[in-house]
């Protein structure tokens, strides 16, 4: 069973278009994240969702709107998509008052803007 | 400062051998947690172990375990018994407090290559 899932696990798109990555979890976790891993393997916090709200933005652009319509569910909207989102997405969760807060990592979605 | 500090991009080691991969953090919490996840090439993060900051032993795991200096702030990986799948990326992470949105902040990563 997959735990964290992630679609699509790649996206080639357009500078200046639209996407969305979809992000679903069937753990029964009350938060969940998206990270950005950029060229050189850094990954950085970008948003962090508990119980459907959210709780950190790590300014991030605005074109970045991260959608929760559940708890199960995270998604991440990116408008006018321009060359340095190119990276790879990771969608995680955890439960908040676990002793360890294990974050659980999605399969990661490949975005290369042109 | 640096949050996370991880001072090897790079390293090898022979098979059947163990290896220490380094950590330092820098946090003026006193409830804090410190990960390691494994990514392989084929991209995925892969849970390793943890550590809280209360914790009174050193965290393992199978052939994982944790060298947790609290007073010189490092949490350094070793593993035992290195296997050729060991290869890969490997990150420190943090989580300060208990309500910080448990975000984690990462290292740079240590690519480690095990030679048959």
């Amino acid at each position: 069973d997959t735990a964290v899932s992630q679609t699509p696990k790649y996206l080639v798109t357009q500078m200046g278009n639209d996407k969305s990555i979809k992000c679903e979890q069937n753990l029964g976790h009350d938060t969940m994240y998206w990270y950005k891993q950029d060229s050189k393997k850094f990954l950085k916090i970008m948003f962090s969702y508990n119980n459907k709200e959210l709780i950190i933005n790590e300014t991030v652009p605005n074109r970045f709107s991260p959608k929760s319509p559940d708890k199960a569910h995270l998604n991440l909207h990116i408008n006018s998509l321009e060359l340095g989102d190119s990276a790879v997405y990771f969608c995680a969760s955890s439960e908040m008052t676990s002793a360890d807060n294990e974050q659980f990592f999605g399969p990661g979605t490949r975005l290369t803007v042109l | 400062a640096q949050k996370i500090t991880q001072t090897q991009p790079g390293m090898f080691v022979q098979e059947k051998e163990a290896v220490t991969l380094d950590c330092t953090y820098d946090t003026s919490d006193p409830s804090y947690g410190l990960f390691w996840y494994k990514q392989p090439s084929s991209g995925e993060m892969i849970f390793l172990i943890y550590q809280g900051s209360y914790d009174q032993q050193n965290a393992t795991e199978g052939r994982y375990s944790l060298n947790f200096q609290k007073a010189r702030k490092s949490a350094n990986l070793v593993i035992s018994a290195s296997q050729l799948g060991d290869s890969a990326m490997y990150f420190c992470a943090m989580r300060e407090g208990r309500n910080a949105g448990n975000m984690l902040t990462f290292g740079g990563g240590t690519r480690l290559m095990v030679k048959p």
